[in-house]
């Protein structure tokens, strides 16, 4: 355990499903992140939150929905993906100046 | 934009011996940090070894060390006396400084699976 949980473990989701993907940290990061991770592709940057605020959305499709309610949550909200989303999602902590990231386990999404 | 290239897809080393996995990186900056991370099975990222720009010493870690060379901005992990349990994919990753607001994304490379062999 790393100190950065993400649930559920695995996930498999019809494509006019609703889901939502969970990460929680309580290391006292004051910045968290979402990374989708394919196979043969390197990991790809999602959405940044620095104390809250989102500070990146890296051209992400709407039918991806990051919420951060506080500095130790966050969530990804899921709606009719596409087979192509089937990937592991990461989320990752760490301070706002600080090069130090903690991963979680990552959340293995299959969308049918 | 920052990139980070690692032309290894995959890499093999017998048990105890020594295996050296590249990349290299492409910036315009001069402040900046380097990592190598490691992914087992178990998926969770772990962080092996980092490496500040600004630094001519080479990082050293036990078993892991790294060369990096600033100018042909090439940052290769070289693994000593290497363990069954250091099999597995291994990412490169480059981040701006620490010092900037906007610096804290770390651009990873597409990955070399690394096999121990008994």
């Amino acid at each position: 355990e790393t100190g950065v949980t993400q649930t559920p473990r695995h996930l498999v989701m019809g494509m006019t499903n609703k889901k939502s993907l969970k990460c929680e940290q309580h290391l006292g990061h004051n910045a968290m992140y979402w990374y989708k991770q394919s196979a043969k592709k390197p990991l790809e940057l999602m959405f940044v939150y620095n104390f809250k605020e989102q500070t990146e959305n890296n051209s992400v499709p709407s039918r991806f929905s990051p919420e951060c309610p506080n500095s130790s949550h966050l969530f990804l909200h899921l709606h009719t993906l596409q087979p192509e989303d089937s990937a592991l999602y990461l989320c990752a902590s760490s301070q706002v100046r600080d090069y130090g990231y903690t991963f979680g386990s990552g959340t293995r999404l299959t969308v049918v | 934009a920052q990139t980070v290239t690692q032309s290894q897809p995959e890499m093999s080393v017998q048990e105890a011996e020594t295996v050296t996995l590249s990349c290299t990186y492409d910036t315009s900056e001069s402040d900046y940090y380097l990592f190598w991370y490691k992914q087992p099975p178990s998926r969770q990222m772990i962080l092996v070894i980092r490496q500040e720009a600004y630094k001519q010493q080479n990082a050293t870690e036990n078993r892991f060390s790294v060369n990096f060379q600033k100018a042909a901005k090439s940052f290769s992990l070289k693994i000593s006396d290497s363990q069954l349990g250091d099999a597995a994919m291994y990412f490169c990753a480059y981040r701006l400084g620490a010092g900037e607001t906007s610096g804290s994304r770390l651009t990873f490379g597409e990955g070399t699976q690394l096999t121990v062999n008994p």
